[in-house]
C-alpha cells in the first residue's frame, strides 16, 4: 500500500504557484520523498527527491516540514503544460529488501487554467 | 539523451498468445522495472530485478514472468495472454543507489488483448 496520502485534484491559475501537498505521516528516517509526475499517455517524469532538507532544481522545490511527516511540491509559475497527475512517493534507502522500489497511490490531478 | 525504450507504443494480441514486452535503457543502470497502470488502479509493480539474472516479484506477478539476460534489456513475459491483463506497461530503470535521481520511465506499451 502507498505510505502517502494527496488530495485527488486541485486547480491553479496560470502563472501564479501550485503548492501540492502530500502526508507522509509514517515516513522512517531512512526513507526519501520523491515526487514524479505524468501527462497523459506518457511514462512518468522525475520532478525532485529530498531527505529532510528543502530541495530546489529547474522544476520545482520540495518543502519538508521539520518532523517529516509532510511535504509540499512547489510549481513557482504553473504553466499549462504542467497540468498532470502528480505523484508523491516514499522510497527506501538502498541497503534494504526493498531495492530501489516505488509504490505509486493514486496522486493529485493538477489542472492549471488560463 | 539518455532514455529508456519499450519496443511497442499498442500491441494488439489474442487471449493464450504468448506476449513478450520488450524493454531497453542507455544509462548502464542496474535496476529495472515492470509497471502496469490501469484507471482507479495507478501503477503497479509487477516484477523488478536488480542485476542481470536476477528477478523479484512485485505486488501483482500472477500471469507475468521477465528475463533480464543483458543489463540493459528486461523483458516482460506474458504466458498466456488473458483479457484482464489488457493495460497499460511501463518499463522503467534507475540506478542502484538513492542518490540517483530516481526512476527513468519508458513511454509506455498499450497493450489489448482480444
Amino acid at each position: 500500500d502507498a505510505k502517502t496520502t494527496q488530495p485527488p485534484s486541485m486547480d491553479c491559475a496560470e502563472g501564479r504557484a501550485a503548492n501540492l501537498p502530500c502526508n507522509h505521516s509514517t515516513i522512517s528516517g531512512n526513507e526519501y520523498v520523491y515526487w514524479y509526475r505524468q501527462i497523459h499517455s506518457q511514462g512518468p517524469q522525475y520532478i525532485i527527491h529530498g531527505l529532510k532538507n528543502n530541495e530546489t532544481n529547474e522544476m520545482a522545490s520540495l518543502i519538508i516540514t521539520e518532523d517529516r511527516k509532510s511535504s509540499t511540491l512547489i510549481l513557482p509559475h504553473a504553466t499549462l503544460r504542467d497540468t498532470a497527475v502528480y505523484y508523491c512517493i516514499v522510497r527506501v534507502a538502498e541497503g534494504s529488501s526493498n531495492t530501489g522500489k516505488l509504490i505509486f497511490g493514486q496522486g493529485t490531478t493538477l489542472q492549471v487554467k488560463p | 539523451d539518455v532514455k529508456v525504450t519499450q519496443s511497442s507504443r499498442y500491441l494488439v494480441k489474442r487471449t493464450g498468445e504468448k506476449v513478450f514486452l520488450e524493454c531497453v535503457q542507455d544509462m548502464d543502470h542496474e535496476n529495472m522495472f515492470w509497471y502496469r497502470q490501469d484507471p482507479g488502479l495507478g501503477l503497479r509493480l509487477i516484477y523488478f530485478s536488480y542485476d542481470v539474472k536476477m528477478k523479484e516479484k512485485g505486488d501483482i506477478p500472477e500471469g507475468y514472468s521477465v528475463s533480464r539476460e543483458k543489463k540493459e534489456r528486461f523483458s516482460l513475459i506474458l504466458e498466456s495472454a488473458s483479457t484482464n491483463q489488457t493495460s497499460m506497461y511501463l518499463c522503467a530503470s534507475s540506478l542502484w543507489g538513492v542518490k540517483s535521481y530516481g526512476y527513468t520511465f519508458g513511454s509506455g506499451t498499450r497493450l489489448t488483448v482480444v
